[in-house]
């Protein structure tokens, strides 16, 4: 069983480009979780989907970011416009349908995005 | 708002002494913690999980301990190995449901030295 799959691994764009992160969770995971790891910072919570449903979009930014999960298909977390204080590490999270109180969320190797 | 903190950012200690790292968090209304290691570059590994309603967890050579009421947790590494380098950290769920969110420390970047 594969484990929770990223891609790209790192990712170079210049200001004002747009960046798109993709995460497949594990099989038979519906539930997906984005944060991110700024440079000397704690992993931050940006946004919990399930399939084609947002659920908690608490800690998106207001503007420029946006993140879906679709029927088919990778969840995807878009960046327009960036910006030089976009440069992070992007991790993706993914956890078995159902919600149950001993379940672990299952982190995969994130997406270092880079701002030039 | 739930904060955790971890103290101190770094540790460096001499190969085959215990340690314990800890962790603090100012809402007790938590329905598990869990510990992840991260290596440099890389992504989280988790590393035990508790339960609310549980004391502590083992697993090898590491044990987490858990006190609710006071807001800690301590992760214990017994016999360290160069190979245990890397950054430690703790995340607390709040609660059930909808709100799954974890929130994080910063982390403790261990540096076993031979």
């Amino acid at each position: 069983n594969a484990g929770v799959m990223q891609n790209p691994r790192h990712l170079v764009r210049r200001r004002g480009q747009e960046a798109r992160l993709r995460c497949s969770p594990m099989k038979g995971h519906s539930h997906v979780y984005w944060y991110r790891q700024l440079p000397e910072e704690g992993l931050k919570f940006m946004v919990y989907l399930q399939k084609e449903n947002i659920i908690d979009e608490s800690g998106m930014p207001k503007e420029r970011f946006s993140a879906e999960f679709p029927k088919e298909g990778p969840s995807i977390l878009r960046i327009q416009q960036v910006v030089r204080g976009d440069s992070a590490a992007y991790f993706c999270a993914s956890s078995p349908p159902g919600g149950g109180s001993t379940d672990t969320q299952y982190f995969g190797p994130g997406t270092r995005l880079t701002v030039l | 708002k739930q904060e955790v903190t971890q103290i101190p950012a770094a540790l460096s200690v001499p190969e085959g002494e215990n340690l314990v790292l800890n962790c603090s968090f100012t809402d007790s209304a938590i329905y598990n913690l869990q510990w992840f290691r991260q290596d440099p570059g890389k992504g989280l590994t988790s590393l035990l999980l508790i339960q609310s309603s549980q004391r502590e967890q083992t697993s090898g050579r590491l044990n987490a301990s858990l006190d609710k009421s006071s807001g800690r947790s301590t992760l214990y590494i017994a016999a360290s190995q160069p190979g245990d380098s890397a950054t430690y950290l703790c995340a607390v769920r709040p609660e059930y449901g909808a709100n799954s969110k974890l929130t994080f420390g910063k982390g403790i970047t261990l540096s076993v030295r031979p």
